[in-house]
Order: structure tokens, then sequence, then C-alpha cells
């Protein structure tokens, strides 16, 4: 089983709709939790972290549910500039190692 | 946040050949890692990289093909060698910076290699 489980997408959705991706992990021990943007051809960079009280930045919310073993990522508003891959990250209880999921495809259509 | 730079950017490579990668950054960093992603997948991670001892690989990847440095805390080097096409990716380095919480400690990545093999 992986240690991080994401649907790839694509979503596919309007300006100004409402999108939201989940995340699974398998180890209940892990100890972080973050949402990372990719875009085409470049690295991957920090979206958010995720925290135990759920935190909002923004047109972005991100909730951690540790009883479900999942981190979800509502994005608000969805602008052209939103179109990304989301990946989703989780770290063991010893920070020694990152595992990343496969990301979720996000097209944000005109 | 640390500002990471890679070299090189991109290269096209015969195979067979050797390609050295490095990764450095402006501060000193508690861990870096490389990472491999290959055209339309996630990051696997290849090895983390050890301050002054060999570096830990992940199932999969060794030393052989994949030799790494790290000198200091601030510079690592990764090796593709004897490369094959299969090896034609984006390579990334990345790191965690120093002196952060647990609760909030997270990664930074460098630009990235892009390599190409013939």
């Amino acid at each position: 089983r992986k240690e991080v489980e994401q649907d790839p997408g694509p979503f596919n959705v309007p300006e100004g709709a409402t999108v939201a991706f989940n995340c699974t992990y398998s180890n209940s021990a892990s100890q972080s939790f973050f949402w990372y943007r990719q875009d085409c051809r470049k690295e991957p960079k920090l979206l958010m972290s995720v925290y135990s009280s759920g935190n909002e930045d923004g047109r972005f919310t991100a909730q951690l549910n540790r009883a479900s073993q999942y981190i979800s990522l509502l994005i608000r508003d969805s602008k052209l500039s939103d179109s990304a891959t989301y990946l989703c990250v989780v770290t063991p209880y010893n920070f020694n190692k990152f595992y990343f999921g496969s990301g979720t495809k996000l097209n944000v259509k005109p | 946040s640390a500002v990471i730079s890679q070299k090189p950017s991109r290269d096209i490579c015969q195979r067979g050949t050797s390609l050295t990668i490095q990764c450095q950054v402006d501060s000193q960093v508690t861990m870096m890692f490389w990472y491999r992603q290959q055209p339309g997948q996630s990051l696997t991670l290849i090895a983390t990289a050890n301050q002054g001892s060999e570096a830990t690989y992940e199932s999969g990847f060794v030393i052989d093909k994949f030799p790494i440095s790290r000198p200091n805390l601030t510079f690592s080097t990764l090796t593709v060698s004897n490369m094959s096409p299969e090896d034609s990716s984006i390579y990334l380095c990345s790191v965690v910076p120093s002196g952060s919480g647990l609760s909030t400690d997270t990664q930074y990545f460098g630009p990235g290699t892009r390599l190409t093999v013939l």
C-alpha cells in the first residue's frame, strides 16, 4: 500500500468554481502534512502546511482528519492561475523523510 | 526559506556517460535530499545526502549508479553513472532548513536539472 494516495484527476473546473482535493495516508503516526503546488516543468513549491486545527490562506483552506487519515485542500473562487498539479506530502514522527502523493492535476478554464 | 541553485539546469548526454549535478544552498541546512521526477510522474526519493558520511539510499537506488557527496552543510552532488535513456528525468535536490520546529518544518526544492539521455 502506498504511503500517500491522491486522485490524479484531472479536475476540470470553470473560473470561479470551488474545488476540493483529498489525500489519504497510511501511517497513523504521521506527524506533519503539507500541500505543494507544481507548475508544468517547474519545481514543487510549498502552498501551505496543514495543522490539526485546519488553516486558511486566502482562497485556500486545508484540513486534517486524523481519525480517517486524510487531508484536504479546498480552493474557492478558482482562478486560471490555479491550474497546476497539487501534491500532498506527509512526514513521519521522526521527520527524516517526506512521502509525496502522485499529485492531483487541476485545470481551471475560462 | 532557503535559496537553492542547481547546476546544470539541463543537459543532453550520450548513453554510457556520467553526469554530476551540483546543489548549492545559501545557508546551512540540516537535511538534503535528491529526488527524481520522470515525465508525468510524481517525485521519487533517491537518497538522503548525509554530511560527512555515506548517503542513505531508498529501495531501488544504489550507490554505484547514483554516487552522492555532501562535503559540508551547504553543498551536495549527485552523479548519474553509466547513463541509459531510462535515466532521462528531472533531478531535484531539496533541503530542510536548520532550526525549524517539528510542527512547521518543510522542505524547499532547487529548480531541478532536466536530463535527456540519447
